[in-house]
């Protein structure tokens, strides 16, 4: 079993729904990473967590640390949202654990 | 520099040379990751440096893999006797402190094609 899980895989929505992004982790954790990689190959951070909410723009993050999760936001998607999102987690041991991505694609 | 360079940006190997890629990170960042990223897959962490110190060589896939930060600035990844297997997007990543709390900050990438 993967330390760190993301769901959904792939996910394809239609310009100006809600997105959700789901990332679950099995280790104890210093903290979360959102991370933003172009179809061009390019990797933004989005946000960097270690509790509690954080928002940019149109981007909402937040983690629960009881419950292991985090889950990434997308208010009004827009096409140019498309982009894996990718969860990386710095365990306690300062291992850095990325999750598989979640492939996302808005349609216009 | 304004943001994280590697170099080359593509390299193309026959099986059994041995390569170096190079990592330039923001000037004054302490921390240097290196990441392994196959296609279609997600990165994979490969080791860290806090200035010079390397405290996590876990991540290197093999002893073929190595990894250098001698005056805690530029950074080098060698992988002698490449393998096709080590095909891949290398990346590395600069942050300003140590830990995980700290925004990191990608490089475009050195694409590997081992032949």
């Amino acid at each position: 079993k993967n330390e760190v899980e993301q769901s959904p895989q792939n996910l394809t929505a239609q310009e100006g729904e809600f997105i959700t992004i789901n990332c679950s982790y099995s280790v104890g954790i210093s903290a979360l990473h959102w991370l933003q990689q172009h179809p061009g190959g390019g990797i933004v951070s989005l946000f960097m967590l270690s509790s509690g909410k954080k928002k940019h723009g149109r981007l909402i993050a937040t983690i629960n640390i009881q419950e292991k999760h985090s889950s990434l936001h997308i208010t009004a998607s827009h096409p140019r949202d498309s982009a894996v999102y990718i969860c990386a987690v710095f365990a306690r041991d300062d291992k850095i654990i990325f999750g598989k991505g979640t492939r996302l694609h808005i349609l216009p | 520099g304004a943001g994280v360079s590697q170099s080359p940006r593509y390299k193309v190997t026959k099986r059994g040379q041995d390569v170096t890629l190079r990592c330039d990170p923001i000037s004054s960042h302490a921390t240097l990751y290196w990441y392994q990223q196959a296609l279609g897959q997600g990165p994979e962490f490969l080791t860290y440096f806090n200035y010079e110190a390397q405290p996590d060589k876990s991540g290197l896939p093999s002893d073929r893999f190595s990894a250098e930060r001698p005056e805690g600035s530029i950074s080098t990844l060698t992988i002698q006797r490449t393998e096709q297997r080590d095909s891949a997007m290398y990346r590395c990543a600069s942050s300003l402190e140590p830990g995980g709390q700290e925004t990191q900050y990608f490089g475009p990438g050195t694409r590997l094609l081992v032949l």
